[in-house]
């Protein structure tokens, strides 16, 4: 069965600064992957997902990701953080082949300061 | 589209007492998820349907937990009866497809407490 390791629990970076989350996956084959973000009180938002294909994907407010088979990583990065991305991040692995449910990593909650 | 509902938003409740929730996915989202996110965690899979079929529902504690889709649409989780450790988010998810490939989409939750 797959896995995913988040290993920032909490991450504090400045307004502006850039950002990068790390996640790890643990799967034979090549995974599905997904980031999700979480503002407090709110349900999961889809920021980006990876198949196949270009290792570097976009997602939605400016974030992106690298999916790196050598490393089995897929971590979230953004240029330049703003307030309101201040929230917990999900790292999520899917795999295929018949049913195959998806695991949520344990988040990391990240925080922005002025 | 609209999106995931859920309700309640909050509810607190004693140990030993009952609860339910209510799901209304997207229109036209074949798959529907129960999750339950106990603070500082993941959401965990508690059950998944595909239609009004159950495709997993391993995780579910099933001497306490109960949940239906009885027309393929709206869906009900149930807690009876309620112990301290099942104070959690319990989120609501739908997808197009049942495959792990699918974006799901997440209601807001409900908070549940128990005393």
């Amino acid at each position: 069965a797959q896995s995913v390791t988040q290993p920032d629990i909490h991450i504090t970076v400045s307004e502006g600064a850039s950002l990068e989350l790390r996640c790890n996956y643990s799967y034979g084959a090549t995974p599905y992957l997904f980031w999700y973000v979480q503002s407090p009180g709110q349900g999961l938002q889809l920021l980006l997902k990876y198949f196949s294909g270009d290792t570097l994907v976009q997602g939605i407010k400016g974030f992106e990701a690298e999916f790196k088979r050598s490393q089995s990583s897929f971590n979230l990065r953004k240029p330049s953080v703003h307030w309101s991305d201040a929230a917990e991040y999900f790292c999520a692995v899917g795999a295929a082949g018949g049913y195959q449910k998806v695991t949520f990593g344990t988040g990391t909650k990240l925080q922005v300061i002025p | 589209e609209a999106g995931v509902a859920q309700s309640p938003r909050y509810k607190i409740i004693e140990k030993r007492q009952s609860v339910a929730f209510w799901c209304n996915p997207i229109s036209g989202h074949a798959t529907l998820y129960w999750y339950q996110q106990i603070l500082g965690q993941g959401p965990k899979l508690l059950i998944q349907f595909q239609n009004n079929g159950v495709v997993d529902d391993s995780q579910l504690p099933k001497d306490r937990f109960s949940a239906e889709r009885l027309k393929g649409v709206d869906s009900t989780l149930k807690i009876q009866p309620a112990k301290l450790e099942d104070s959690a988010v319990y989120l609501c998810a739908s997808s197009q497809g049942q495959g792990s490939n699918q974006p799901q989409h997440f209601g807001d939750g409900t908070r549940l407490s128990i005393l």
